[in-house]
């Protein structure tokens, strides 16, 4: 299957201070990625879809000035969490739905990405 | 408000017996529904989707079950292995035949298959 490999796979950064996330599909062009977090024990909830060269379209409630989403490519999408906080403690995910005319729901996933914030 | 709910946090099971896990949701527009794996601190790996035009879809071991009637859809794993033991979601998306389709997930269900 395609691969989406993310990076770093674990940070801890200082309060107040911006991390970025790398989401890349390795095999496969994507035109839309997903960007996911997961606190322990809950679901993964869905943050932004990510377009390459437009806006990402942010769910409700996910601050778009906190949360920096960059499509620059089509197999590249960043995710800046900007002035981050302990609350912002998680674990993001991006994933990415194959190529058209497959199996387009059966979205690939990164390894996901480990957030600290002390 | 959780359009996909899980209502078991966890499920234990021998080995070689069945799994079921259940998933419910509320959004009649869902059209294709799917189940995925996840271990800590990994991404969750597909396993087995179905369209809501089929009421059961079989892969291997794994058999997911749908009745759009009851807003329900459930998975079963047989026999179940120790190997299968992670945390299980059940995902709903709308519209089928889109590329850029989001899934909704439910809260997930952690198996845990005893030898």
């Amino acid at each position: 299957g395609a691969v989406v490999s993310q990076h770093p796979s674990r940070v801890i950064c200082k309060s107040g201070t911006s991390v970025k996330i790398e989401c890349r599909s390795l095999d496969f062009q994507a035109t839309t990625m997903f960007w996911y977090r997961q606190f322990p024990k809950q679901s993964l909830m869905l943050m932004a879809t990510s377009n390459e060269g437009s806006k990402a379209t942010y769910e409700q409630g996910v601050e778009k000035d906190k949360f920096l989403i960059n499509h620059a490519s089509l197999t590249l999408s960043t995710l800046t969490v900007t002035s981050a906080h302990p609350e912002d403690s998680s674990f993001y995910i991006c994933s990415a739905p194959p190529l058209l005319g497959s199996s387009y729901n059966e979205q690939f996933f990164g390894p996901g990405t480990r957030l600290t914030v002390l | 408000d959780q359009q996909v709910k899980q209502n078991s946090p966890s499920l234990s099971v021998q080995e070689g017996r069945i799994s079921i896990l259940n998933c419910d949701y509320t959004n009649s527009m869902f059209d294709y529904f799917l189940w995925y794996k996840k271990y800590p601190a990994e991404g969750p790996t597909f396993l087995i989707s179905i369209s809501s035009i089929k009421d059961k879809n079989e892969d291997g071991r794994f058999t997911v079950f749908l009745n759009k009637s009851a807003k329900h859809l459930s998975l079963h794993i047989v026999p179940s292995q120790p190997g299968d033991s992670a945390v299980y979601f059940c995902a709903a998306s709308k519209a089928y035949g889109g590329a850029t389709n989001k899934l909704i997930f439910g809260t997930g269900t952690l198996l845990a298959v005893q030898p």
